[in-house]
């Protein structure tokens, strides 16, 4: 399978558990992206990765959210202490920014979906 | 600021007709407008996108046209079909190279 892998599919947690997910992109990707999906609203953004370097982090994102790429590869996403408002689909996708420039379509990930209990 | 309006959030048409859904964006930076299809409990999927140097561009039966000026883009659906029902999302990059914003969706119906 050569699309954008993501782990769990689902997650139930006890509120103040802490998460993590998992994101493994389409691999000749450079660009990775965490956004978040609640019930009937579009996909949000929380913080994206361009190699290693996480280039930017969403102000929505708490201090209990925390996102790496160490080899510029795979993604995790962690989250603290979580809350019943951190309830939401997790998602992840890929995309490939040339050298001459401009973004190109993302392929998204299944997505994680947390239900904090 | 960063945003993305679209519109409408929900379209009922009947089978065989056109759908129009409509998206404003703030960037004047922005060079590149994706349009994404999500089918209920799926990923969203990249369906058609245009890049700021054209004014439309077409897909079979999809087509998207791009007004820089007034900053709107339209995604057209002919010859709806069943299949054709699902959540409609565009989205903006912020800047040119940046992370891409979402639309709040538009959730087509499409009526046999």
């Amino acid at each position: 399978d050569t699309g954008v892998s993501q782990d769990p599919r689902h997650k139930i947690t006890k509120r103040g558990q802490n998460v993590t997910f998992r994101c493994d992109p389409i691999s000749e990707h450079n660009r990775l992206y965490w956004y978040r999906q609640t019930l009937g609203q579009g996909p949000e953004f929380l913080t994206y990765f361009q190699n290693e370097a996480q280039l930017e982090k969403s102000r929505l994102l708490s201090d209990r959210f925390s996102a790496e790429r160490p080899k510029g590869s795979f993604s995790t996403l962690e989250i603290q202490r979580t809350e019943q408002g951190d309830s939401a689909m997790y998602l992840c996708a890929s995309s490939l920014l040339r050298l001459e420039g401009g973004n190109y379509g993302y392929t998204f990930g299944s997505g994680t979906r947390l239900t904090v209990v | 600021g960063e945003n993305v309006e679209q519109h409408p959030s929900t379209l009922s048409v009947q089978e065989g007709d056109s759908a129009v859904i409509k998206c404003t964006y703030s960037d004047s930076a922005s060079n590149y407008f994706p349009w994404y299809k999500q089918e209920l409990g799926k990923r969203p999927q990249l369906i058609i996108d245009i890049r700021s140097n054209v004014g439309e561009k077409k897909d079979q039966r999809i087509a998207v046209t791009l007004n820089k000026t007034a900053k709107h883009f339209s995604l057209h659906i002919t010859e709806t079909q069943p299949e054709d029902s699902a959540v409609y999302f565009c989205a903006a990059p912020y800047s040119s190279a940046s992370k891409i914003i979402f639309g709040s969706g538009t959730r087509l119906s499409i009526r046999p």
